[in-house]
């Protein structure tokens, strides 16, 4: 069945270091890649997303990138900031074209100052 | 642009009684609303997939006579829980999707936290 992995599930670093949390997904239809951030108790956030006609996307801080042949996907986020400490979900587009997602396990990050 | 609300956002119900939970999109129209589930520490469990003026799709393991969704109108879905017990007890969120420049994004409501006793 579909299926995104997530990893890895909790991720502790300094304040200004780079964090990367990797999803790989069963489905090779999928054809759309969102990241959202949840706060405890609050509604996931989009934080950035790709599409399948695309390798790379950057907004910031916060970059994607895809590779459809190997099936996976990673969340870069660069010089981190106490604030970026939250649950992060990759998900990945169903294959029954529904608009529905399938979402990893979560990952906890951790920024210390 | 893109909201969605959903209320209760908290409610507490003894076993046995059931509780609707709505999701309104505020500015634009939702032709796909989702439900999702959430327990503590896990990620979000897709319930089911509801078109407009069309029966609900369930995932596999969810019971659709329990947990009732009607998706009535383009900017209002409902999810029941009926005969609740302690183990229906978890964190609801909805999402929608629309058309156009609102198709590929789902929107989520902020959700309603559940309690059963």
């Amino acid at each position: 069945g579909e299926n995104v992995e997530q990893h890895p599930s909790t991720l502790s670093v300094q304040e200004g270091d780079s964090a990367v949390i990797k999803c790989t997904y069963s489905d090779s239809a999928s054809n759309y890649f969102p990241w959202y951030k949840q706060e405890l108790g609050k509604r996931p956030q989009l934080i950035i997303d790709i599409r399948s006609n695309v390798g790379e996307k950057k907004d910031q801080r916060i970059a994607v990138t895809l590779n459809k042949t190997a099936k996976h996907f990673s969340l870069h986020i660069t010089e981190t900031q106490p604030e970026d400490s939250a649950v992060y979900f990759c998900a990945a587009s169903g294959s029954s074209n529904t608009g529905k997602l399938i979402f990893g396990q979560g990952t906890t990050l951790q920024v210390k100052p | 642009g893109a909201v969605v609300s959903q209320h209760p956002s908290r409610v507490i119900c003894k076993s046995g009684t059931s509780v609707k939970i709505e999701c309104r999109s505020l500015d634009f129209q939702a032709t796909t609303m989702f439900w999702y589930r959430q327990f503590p520490k896990q990620s979000l469990m897709l319930m089911a997939t509801s078109n407009e003026g069309s029966k609900a799709t369930y995932e596999q393991g969810v019971e659709k006579d329990k947990f009732l969704i009607n998706h009535a109108s383009l900017t209002l879905s409902t999810l029941t829980v009926t005969s609740a017990h302690p183990e229906d007890s978890s964190f609801y969120i909805c999402s929608a999707r629309g058309t156009g420049g609102y198709f590929y994004e789902q929107y989520f409501g902020p959700g309603t936290r559940l309690t059963v006793t």
